[in-house]
């Protein structure tokens, strides 16, 4: 079992719909958590840290559920220019290294 | 300021020979961490080196290897290439090694191919 798995897509809406990504992870001890965005051949870029109490930035909303060990995002009024690849990234931090643990990625594909 | 930067952007090589990545992290930054990127797969974990040591390693064969420099930059070599290390080799920086407020950067990565 993968330690984290995301459906890879592709999510395929039109401007202005709501799309939710899931997202689930393994070691029931990690502690951080993250959406990374990665476009086409470029690196990935951080677009939000997720916490125990959900959180919010503008049309994005991250949320975890620590019970049930899976972490959403929520994108809303969707953009053209949210085409991407949304990465969710894991930081177990037991190691106290700070290596993070990436999903394969989901693909959004907004069109007109 | 200047974000990560790394050196070069591309690169081919053939099967058996030896490449060196280079890496520079953002200013105040004293850690580097290597990630390689196959296609359509997520980043997966090589190294982490702060203050010059090694803080972490992924699940890699020894023929990768890396070191940091006194100014925090880094280097990743991989000896007796193979087709499968064709992938996209990422840098990240941050000010320390672990954290859950320490953010990652990344650089715009090595596009390696080995033929």
């Amino acid at each position: 079992r993968k330690e984290v798995e995301q459906d890879p897509g592709p999510f395929n809406v039109p401007e202005g719909a709501t799309v939710a990504f899931n997202c689930t992870y393994s070691n029931s001890a990690s502690q951080s958590f993250f959406w990374y965005r990665q476009d086409c051949r470029k690196e990935p870029k951080l677009l939000m840290s997720v916490y125990s109490s959900g959180n919010e930035d503008g049309r994005f909303t991250a949320q975890l559920n620590r019970a049930s060990q899976y972490i959403s995002l929520l994108i809303r009024d969707s953009k053209l220019s949210d085409s991407a690849t949304y990465l969710c990234v894991v930081n177990p931090l037991a190691s106290n290294t700070g290596k993070l643990i990436f999903g394969q990625g989901t693909t959004l594909q907004v069109k007109p | 300021d200047a974000g990560v930067t790394q050196s070069p952007t591309h690169l081919i090589k053939t099967r058996g020979q030896h490449v060196t990545l280079r890496c520079s992290p953002i200013s105040g930054h004293k850690s580097v961490s290597w990630y390689q990127q196959v296609l359509g797969q997520g980043p997966q974990f090589i190294f982490q080196y702060y203050e010059k040591e090694e803080r972490g390693r992924g699940n890699f064969p020894d023929r990768f290897s890396a070191r940091q420099f006194p100014n925090y930059s880094s280097e990743l070599n991989v000896n007796a290439l193979l087709l499968g290390d064709s992938a996209l080799y990422l840098c990240a920086s941050s000010r320390r090694t672990s954290g859950d407020t320490d953010t990652q950067y990344f650089g715009p990565g090595t596009r390696l191919t080995v033929l």
